[in-house]
């Protein structure tokens, strides 16, 4: 199947401070991706789906301006994790879909960790 | 918007007995249902997946059902191995604002005892 790599996969950070992180199809491109936030034993929660070349459709209840999302090639977006606090601290997966299928495929997820 | 409900919960089986997870979905216009697989701490795996044009989908040890009609969708998984022990997530794909995107059941999460 298709690879997507995800970067870094642990974070810790203070309080206040900003996180990126990457999402990047390796043997494919990827008009869309999707970033998910997964809490312990639940569900992927769609945040937001990026898009390349134009601006991110966020879900109901996503803070587009906490939540930075960048797709600028057809191969990579990242999000970007403004001010981070506490309730921040999750399990961030994206998901990448190739422009000629159907299939969506996960990246290995990044842990965050703000204190 | 589509809403995925899917169940068991947590589902305890023996080796080589069978196990079946079922969803439900709300919106007529899905027309693609994936499953994936989940190990603790690692990626979501695709596992098999069925388009709404299809009633079966089998792969080896593993099936997929789909009633259009009653908007509902099952996994089937035969003679279970431990390795088969993880959650399983089911989802449907909705259209929405120009985009389509997948919705994800809560998960099931299969324990297969030796």
């Amino acid at each position: 199947g298709a690879v997507v790599s995800q970067h870094p996969s642990w974070v810790i950070c203070k309080s206040g401070t900003s996180v990126k992180i990457e999402c990047r199809s390796l043997d494919f491109q990827a008009t869309t991706m999707f970033w998910y936030r997964q809490f312990p034993k639940q569900s992927l929660m769609l945040m937001a789906t990026s898009n390349e070349g134009s601006k991110a459709t966020y879900e109901q209840g996503v803070e587009k301006d906490k939540f930075l999302i960048n797709h600028a090639s057809l191969t990579l977006s990242t999000l970007t994790v403004t001010s981070a606090h506490p309730e921040d601290s999750s399990f961030y997966i994206c998901s990448a879909r190739d422009r000629w299928d159907e299939k969506l495929f996960f990246g290995s997820g990044t842990q965050l960790s703000v204190l | 918007g589509e809403n995925v409900e899917q169940h068991p919960s947590t589902l305890s089986v023996q080796e080589g007995d069978s196990a079946v997870i079922k969803c439900t979905y709300s919106d007529s216009a899905s027309n693609y249902f994936p499953w994936y697989k989940q190990e603790l701490g690692k990626r979501p795996q695709l596992i098999i997946d069925i388009r709404s044009n299809v009633g079966e989908k089998k792969d080896q040890r593993i099936a997929v059902t789909l009633n259009k009609t009653a908007k509902h969708f099952s996994l089937h998984i035969t003679e279970t191995q431990p390795e088969d022990s993880a959650v399983y997530f089911c989802a449907a794909r909705q259209f929405s604002g120009g985009y389509n995107k997948l919705i994800f059941g809560a998960g099931t999460r299969l324990a297969v005892h030796p």
